[in-house]
């Protein structure tokens, strides 16, 4: 167990909707991030945010959005979804935001849009 | 950005070394590269980090040399369970993090 929890394990949606997953990173981790797995793009960094401020961004749609609360839970909204929007979504956390720190990963949400 | 790539696949023995490594252009002249294990149906879980010469911990080696455009993975004496995929992670200017595409390693007994 990673310590990282993301919620929910799977979801299925159809395509137009929105949906949001959730994200409580470790006990005392600071920095969130999100990754998009999909069988033909692999693993994708969307975004990562630092003790409530975006610190990076990826290969994140318009249509996707995230943020991290003041209690270091992140959200990341999708909307408007499409087919291709199918995949593993990861949350990961790590102490801070620096190059040179290891990141945990959670289990995953599988969003399955039909 | 940074472009990272790997091997698709590649098939060991019990017991062998299995090297793996990662091209990576671009990648920030004060950044480290990491290496994930991920097994099916689970995150990714972190193996090893390292800037420049050589890293090692409990459970593999990582080689970089000096231009830093490569990095390698050894994992020592694998068994059946490293049977996995294998990601290099580098990061550009801008913090952009970007996964290489895996190497499905598969060992035999």
């Amino acid at each position: 167990d990673s310590g990282v929890t993301q919620t929910p394990k799977h979801l299925i949606t159809a395509t137009g909707q929105r949906v949001t997953l959730r994200c409580s990173p470790r006990s005392g981790d600071l920095s969130v991030y999100w990754y998009q797995q999909s069988l033909d793009q692999g693993l994708q960094f969307l975004i990562q945010y630092y003790n409530g401020e975006e610190r990076a961004k990826g290969n994140i749609l318009e249509r996707f959005s995230a943020q991290q609360f003041p209690d270091l839970h992140s959200e990341l909204n999708l909307s408007s979804l499409e087919l291709g929007d199918s995949a593993l979504y990861f949350c990961a956390s790590s102490v801070d935001g620096q190059a040179h720190t290891e990141a945990f990963f959670g289990q995953g949400t599988r969003l399955t849009v039909v | 950005l940074a472009k990272t790539t790997q091997p698709i696949s590649m098939d060991s023995y019990e017991g062998q070394e299995v090297n793996i490594t990662c091209s990576h252009n671009n990648i920030a002249t004060n950044d480290y590269i990491t290496w994930y294990q991920q097994f099916p149906s689970q995150g990714p879980r972190f193996i090893i980090q390292g800037y420049k010469t050589k890293v090692t911990n409990e459970v593999a080696s990582l080689f970089i040399p000096a231009d830093r455009k490569s990095s390698t993975l050894s994992l020592p004496r694998v068994s059946l369970s490293d049977t996995a995929v294998y990601y290099c992670l580098a990061k550009a200017a801008g913090n952009k993090l970007t996964f290489g595409g895996g190497t499905r390693v598969l060992v035999k007994p």
